[in-house]
């Protein structure tokens, strides 16, 4: 199957300070990638929708300018937690989607954690 | 209420045994159907896509989506201690369109 790369899948940082995840399919062209957030024991939930070359589509309660989210190419996109505090640890999980595809590829996820 | 429910257990079950999860939705514009394993701290895998109603049968799993009562099911047969996992139902309305999550079944099997 397709595969997707996350990194990192581990990071510690301080409260204040920003975070990116970078999310690459590795040998297909996903014309749009999808960002979760996952807390523990708990289901994935969607946070964003990006299409290559164009601006997110959050949803609802979600702060886009907390969770910066760029797709500059087919095959990388990235999200950053800007002014990260406590209670954005979380497991962050990207997915891709080769175009006219219905399948999902996921990463393996990124555990953040902000001290 | 959610738009897809589904027991988050935990299910606790021996070797061999016949396990069955399910996943109940509300609405009735879904037409895919998933089923994702994930193990711990790691991105779910996809194990089964249906789309519609009917059954579809891979190994030993075999998925099932009834869209009259709006109720999907994966059997897992002889169950195996590498099954251990959390298993996600997933649905969404088109093809391309984004995926709605149930909670998650954490599945153990004993030895």
């Amino acid at each position: 199957g397709a595969v997707v790369s996350q990194h990192p899948s581990r990071v510690i940082c301080k409260s204040g300070t920003s975070v990116k995840i970078e999310c690459r399919s590795l040998d297909f062209q996903a014309t749009t990638m999808f960002w979760y957030r996952q807390f523990p024991k708990q289901s994935l939930m969607l946070m964003a929708t990006s299409n290559e070359g164009s601006k997110a589509t959050y949803e609802q309660g979600v702060e886009k300018d907390k969770f910066l989210i760029n797709h500059a190419s087919l095959t990388l996109s990235t999200l950053t937690v800007t002014s990260a505090h406590p209670e954005d640890s979380s497991f962050y999980i990207c997915s891709a989607r080769p175009g006219g595809g219905t399948e999902a590829f996921f990463g393996q996820g990124t555990r953040l954690t902000v001290v | 209420q959610k738009e897809v429910e589904q027991d988050p257990g935990p299910l606790s079950v021996p070797e061999g045994a016949i396990v069955s999860l399910n996943c109940t939705y509300s609405n009735s514009a879904f037409q895919y159907f998933m089923w994702y394993r994930q193990y711990s701290r790691k991105g779910p895998e996809l194990l089964m896509y249906t789309y519609s109603s009917g059954n579809k049968e891979d190994g030993r799993f075999t998925a099932q989506v009834d869209k009259s009562s709006k109720y999907i099911s994966l059997f897992i047969r002889d169950s195996q201690p590498s099954d251990s996992a959390t298993y996600l139902c997933a649905m969404m309305v088109n093809q391309g369109g984004k995926l709605i999550f149930g909670q998650g079944t954490e599945l153990s099997v004993k030895p």
